[in-house]
């Protein structure tokens, strides 16, 4: 069976320090893939997605994720994280074809002032 | 607003009983999902219709669980006989079509005592 892999549990770090979140899938066919946060309180959110092209994609509030095929990973990344980015975030895969779409059990982030 | 907006937001319940959880889509949006999420295990997908049929059934859990979309807007979602492990947050999604975005409800957060 398809499956997502999200590496850290949990994640705690100070403001400004580099964050760096792992996703891995197992699935060697076309993809779409995504990152949602869920912050505080709040309902999932759209991070950012890649269906084709670039495999570096932008997302909103500054992440970015490197899709890199011949690893099957879709790591996300920022440069310098706020306080405000205490969230819990989900890797999501969905595969080409009639298959639903296959979420990660989430990595919560923390950053400490 | 013009998000997935989904009711009760909270329901407790007795064990036994059944329970209905409802969900309006976006406006136009073809595609809704229903996810269960519990702690520690991030999303579980249940169901995913695609107007008002059902190609993938294959995360219900069990034959208690069953789930209906009437006019391709508002889905209900039917828990019989509810167990103590039926204690989650159920989420709605509804995507423009299949393998776009999902916009994420709030949540139904189901306890079962």
């Amino acid at each position: 069976a398809q499956s997502v892999s999200q590496h850290n549990h949990h994640v705690i770090l100070s403001e400004a320090a580099s964050l760096e979140l792992g996703c891995n899938y197992s699935y060697g066919g076309t993809v779409n893939l995504f990152w949602y946060v869920q912050y505080p309180g709040q309902h999932l959110q759209l991070l950012l997605k890649y269906f084709s092209g670039d495999p570096l994609v932008k997302g909103i509030k500054g992440f970015e994720a490197e899709f890199i095929k011949s690893k099957f990973s879709f790591n996300l990344r920022k440069p310098s994280v706020q306080w405000s980015d205490t969230a819990e975030y989900f890797c999501a895969v969905i595969l080409s074809g009639n298959t639903p779409l296959v979420f990660g059990k989430g990595t919560r982030l923390s950053v400490i002032a | 607003g013009a998000g997935v907006s989904q009711s009760p937001s909270n329901k407790v319940t007795e064990k036994g009983k059944d329970v209905e959880l409802r969900c309006d889509p976006i406006s136009g949006h073809t595609a809704l999902y229903w996810y269960r999420q519990s702690l520690g295990q991030g999303l579980e997908f249940l169901i995913y219709f695609q107007g008002n049929s059902a190609p993938d059934k294959s995360g219900l859990p069990s034959d208690r669980f069953s789930a209906e979309r009437t006019g391709g807007s508002v889905s209900t979602l039917t828990i019989q006989r509810t167990q103590q492990e039926d204690s989650a947050v159920y989420l709605c999604a509804s995507s423009l079509h299949r393998n776009q975005p999902q916009h994420f409800g709030d949540g139904t957060r189901l306890s079962i005592l």
